[in-house]
């Protein structure tokens, strides 16, 4: 069965410093990976997905299939990067998405 | 309407009593899911739709909780006989189902079992 597993439940930086957030998967075929943001007080909203190898907000991720990872990251964190980041992963078969724990990143000025 | 609507926002009930959520995902989008999201926690998959119906439901925490979707359109989430620990805010979300979708998120129906 897949899974997503997010390691930090909570992570704080400091403004301007790099940040990852951990992102981890168990899926037997070859799954669709993406990162989910919520900020205070909005709803859930897509950030980027590793099909399009973009860079959304300074955000990247890249997905290593050796270590069935997906980590997002950014070189210089900004304070209103501060929110709930869910990474998630979508099968190609039940088009079933698990969505991860989340991390909760909390950027200090 | 231009996102997925659910309502209500808020609904504080007594336990033991039934709810019904309802979920209006973005016209047009075949795939329709709800999650859970309780205090401190992430989300919690509970079951999703393909057109009106449900391949996976092995979310679904008890038999207290069903869902039907009708039209392709509207979904209901109901909770019957309710307990506190089913309080939480409840998610739904939306895509074309298509190999590339992504998900569209309501705003969430906060469901508080006293």
């Amino acid at each position: 069965a897949q899974r997503v597993t997010q390691p930090e439940k909570l992570l704080s930086v400091f403004k301007g410093a790099p940040v990852e957030l951990k992102c981890n998967y168990s899926y037997s075929g070859s799954p669709e990976l993406f990162w989910y943001v919520q900020y205070s007080r909005q709803r859930l909203q897509l950030l980027l997905r590793h099909i399009s190898r973009e860079s959304i907000k300074g955000f990247t991720a890249d997905l290593n299939k050796g270590e069935t990872s997906f980590h997002l990251k950014k070189p210089f964190a900004q304070e209103e990067d501060s929110a709930m980041y869910y990474c998630a992963l979508r099968d190609n078969y039940g088009q079933n998405f698990v969505f991860g724990p989340g991390t909760r990143l909390s950027v200090l000025p | 309407g231009a996102g997925v609507s659910q309502s209500p926002s808020n609904k504080v009930t007594e336990k033991g009593k039934d709810v019904e959520l309802r979920c209006d995902p973005i016209s047009g989008h075949t795939a329709l899911y709800w999650y859970r999201q309780r205090l401190g926690q992430g989300l919690e998959f509970l079951i999703y739709f393909q057109g009106n119906s449900a391949p996976d439901k092995s979310g679904l925490p008890s038999d207290r909780f069903s869902a039907e979707r009708t039209g392709e359109s509207v979904s209901t989430l109901t909770i019957q006989r309710t307990q506190q620990e089913d309080s939480a805010v409840y998610l739904c979300a939306s895509s074309w189902g298509t190999v590339t979708g992504e998900l569209f998120f309501g705003e969430g129906s906060r469901l508080t079992v006293l």
